[in-house]
């Protein structure tokens, strides 16, 4: 079955690195994506990384994806407190399944 | 601008009483989509639709109704069915189920059942 686990909670003082890890059940899955929530607002697409990739950045992100593993993460470099948000992972299939959301993670920045 | 709306932004309803949620969006996407949110509980999905006059039942489909007359329409009806409405729902949008440009969503409206 489908399923997208995220650790709830990360905390991290401003300046360090941030990374938020996913792990995913389906190894059928096309791409994958990361999400950010900012309190009362809707999700806003961050980065994706297709099936058959390994890393993809871009500027202070950079997405890993270990396929063996099923293993997803999100590296966000020089956290800043405008980075604290909720982050959720995703994963799509293909044909016309709707994406799956992991639960999200709360990132929390320490001025 | 092309994008998503949903209104309004807070909704407040007395128990019993039926309550439809608005999204229009007017970026030409196929696919439409209704999420809710709890705490800790992540998305869920409600209803989905991926073309006009279709739509299909998500993970949590009851006490909810919906309707695609319109590709730039998606109305949510919570009824009295719903035993728990109080939450953030959200709706979003997409070219079609599964592409690389991921959901469009929109800011959501929250529910508050009294």
């Amino acid at each position: 079955g489908e399923d997208v686990e995220q650790s709830l909670f990360l905390s991290v003082r401003e300046g360090d690195s941030s990374v938020i890890n996913c792990t995913y059940t389906d190894s059928s899955s096309t791409y994958l994506y990361w999400y950010k929530q900012e309190p009362g607002a809707g999700l806003q697409l961050l980065t994706y990384i297709f099936s058959n990739m390994d890393m993809k950045q871009d500027q202070r992100l950079t997405v890993l994806l270990n396929k063996k593993d099923k293993h997803l993460s999100l590296r966000i470099a020089d956290t800043q407190t405008g980075d604290s948000a909720i982050y959720f992972c995703a994963e799509s299939f293909s044909g016309n399944t709707p994406l799956v959301f992991g639960k999200g993670t709360r990132l929390s920045v320490i001025a | 601008d092309g994008g998503i709306t949903q209104s309004p932004k807070y909704l407040f309803r007395k128990e019993g009483q039926n309550v439809t949620l608005s999204c229009e969006q007017n970026l030409n996407h196929d696919a439409m989509y209704w999420y809710r949110q709890d705490p800790g509980q992540g998305l869920r999905l409600i209803y989905y639709s991926q073309i006009v006059n279709d739509f299909q039942k998500g993970d949590i489909a009851e006490g909810y109704s919906v309707s695609r007359e319109k590709k730039e329409s998606f109305p949510l009806t919570v009824t009295s069915a719903q035993k728990n409405p109080t939450a953030f729902y959200l709706c979003a949008s997409s070219p079609q189920t599964g592409t690389k440009n991921g959901y469009t969503f929109g800011s959501g409206t929250r529910l508050t059942v009294v």
